[in-house]
């Protein structure tokens, strides 16, 4: 069955950054997009962008452009997002999510903890 | 960015009950939207795709419909399990913009 697996929470001080690898198993990495949306505490969803593992090419939304860069490894099947310059409006849990354009799949999320 | 709101930001109900939720995009945005269901300390699952088509498993008393910029999340018969946060979300435009939740409670 189709699984997204991240790895574990992480606590950042502000300034530093913070890579976080999402493993898919179940499909085929290379027929979907992956995608990545954070929701801090008590918030909603956040769109932060996709990437095509067929490729590579990437989409971010404009908030993050610039200080996000999202990753595949096909080797493994992992799918990375590295966020950087993080400040504590960062804290959240991010998700990775399988899809085309809509996400059908979720991975179980990551807790991202920025404090000094 | 297209903006997504979402009616009512709280919904108390009953088990049984019928519940509507509206979802509004700020720009035309056809069918493509999508309906996600979240319970607190989980990953959103996906009920509704493509406005008004429903995902394999989900339950047939969700139901979707509308296009443009109205949509609706209907659940015929809430159950205790549905007591939960519903999110609509656009793809027919990047950034594929998240409404802000409907909480359903008792």
């Amino acid at each position: 069955q189709v699984q997204l697996v991240q790895s574990g929470a992480e606590v950042k001080k502000p300034g530093a950054s913070v890579k976080i690898a999402c493993r898919a198993t179940g499909f085929n990495l290379m027929n979907y997009y992956m995608h990545w949306v954070r929701q801090a505490p008590g918030q909603g969803l956040e769109w932060m962008g996709r990437i095509n593992p067929s490729g590579g090419s990437t989409t971010y939304a404009q908030t993050f452009q610039g200080r996000v860069t999202m990753t595949t490894d096909t080797s493994t099947g992992t799918v990375y997002m590295e966020v950087r310059s993080l400040t504590s409006d960062d804290t959240a849990v991010y998700y990775c999510a399988r899809g085309g354009d809509f996400v059908d799949h979720w991975g179980q999320g990551v807790l991202v903890t920025v404090s000094s | 960015d297209i903006r997504m709101t979402q009616s009512p930001s709280t919904l108390s109900a009953s088990v049984g009950d019928r519940v509507t939720i509206t979802c509004r995009a700020s720009q035309p945005i056809s069918t493509w939207l999508a309906w996600y269901q979240q319970k607190p300390g989980n990953a959103p699952t996906l009920l509704i795709y493509k406005a008004s088509s429903l995902e394999g498993g989900v339950p047939s008393r969700f139901s979707g419909s509308g296009s443009g910029t109205e949509f609706t999340l209907t659940i015929s018969g809430l159950q205790p399990d549905d007591f939960a946060t519903y999110y609509c979300q656009q793809y027919n435009t990047s950034p594929f913009t998240f409404g802000p939740g409907t909480k359903v409670d008792i």
